[in-house]
C-alpha cells in the first residue's frame, strides 16, 4: 500500500535531549513537509523540502533541524533549543512542490516532555 | 501575508441534516488553491475537497460541496446528509505562490444521532 508512515506514535523527551521523528513515504513524491499542531490552533509549517538534498525553513523552524538524504525519508530532529516541544507533529508529502498539488498527511507523532 | 479565518470554533448537526462550515481568507494573489481537510479523533489529516481559484464552478465530492466566492474571499463547506462518521475537526487551508499551506484554526463538528 502506498502512503506516509510516521514513527513513533508517541515520543517522550527529557530536558536537554535531542529526539528524532521519522517520516517515510513510498508515493514517489518529490516534496515533503513537517507541521506542528498545538491545541486550539491550526497546523504551522516547520520545514519543507522540494527535492532531495534541499530544504527550507518554514514559519517556526527555530529549535528544529531536518535532513533529506533520500527521496523517501524526511526526519525531523527536535533539539534541546526548542523550549516548548510538546505538540502533535504531522509529516506530509506532495507530488511536486507547486501550489496545485495536494498534500497528503501521515498519522502523526505525539511528543511529550518528561 | 495570507491569512485564513474560521470563525466557528464548534458546530453541531443532526444526523441526515445539512451543515455549512465557514471560512474566509485574505490574499492579494489571483492564483491560488483552497482546501478543506478533516481531522477525526485519530488525528490523521484527510483531504475532503479542493478548489482552484481560477475555476468558477464550485467543487463537489459526493456529500461534500463548497461555495467559493472569490470576490468575497469566502470558501464555505457544505456537508449534506450528515453521518456520524463526519464528526471531526475541519480545517480550511490556502496555498498560493509561496507553496506554503496556511491553515485556519479549525471547526469542531459534532453529529447528533
Amino acid at each position: 500500500d502506498g502512503g506516509i508512515t510516521q514513527s513513533p506514535k508517541y515520543l517522550f523527551r527529557k530536558e536537554g535531549q535531542n529526539v528524532t521523528l521519522s517520516c517515510e513515504q513510498n508515493l514517489n513524491h518529490d516534496a515533503m513537509y513537517w507541521y506542528r499542531q498545538d491545541p486550539g490552533q491550526g497546523l504551522r509549517l516547520i520545514y519543507y523540502s522540494q527535492i532531495v538534498n534541499d530544504f527550507q525553513k518554514g514559519d517556526i523552524a527555530e529549535g528544529y533541524s531536518v535532513s533529506r538524504e533520500k527521496k523517501e525519508s524526511f526526519p525531523l530532529t527536535v533539539t534541546s533549543a526548542q523550549k516548548n516541544p510538546t505538540a502533535f507533529y504531522l509529516c506530509a508529502s506532495s507530488i511536486t512542490p507547486t501550489g496545485k498539488e495536494t498534500q497528503y498527511f501521515g498519522p502523526g507523532t505525539r511528543l511529550l516532555v518528561l | 501575508a495570507q491569512t485564513v479565518t474560521q470563525s466557528q470554533p464548534e458546530m453541531s448537526v443532526q444526523e441526515a441534516e445539512t451543515v455549512t462550515l465557514s471560512c474566509t481568507y485574505d490574499t492579494s494573489e489571483s492564483d491560488y488553491y483552497l482546501f478543506w481537510y478533516k481531522q477525526p479523533p485519530s488525528r490523521q489529516m484527510i483531504l475532503v475537497i479542493r478548489q482552484e481559484a481560477y475555476k468558477q464552478q464550485n467543487a463537489t465530492e459526493n456529500r461534500f460541496s463548497v461555495n467559493f466566492q472569490k470576490a468575497a474571499k469566502s470558501f464555505s463547506l457544505k456537508i449534506s446528509d450528515s453521518q456520524l462518521g463526519d464528526a471531526a475537526m475541519y480545517f480550511c487551508a490556502y496555498r498560493g505562490a509561496t507553496n506554503k499551506l496556511i491553515f485556519g484554526t479549525g471547526t469542531l463538528l459534532a453529529v447528533q444521532p
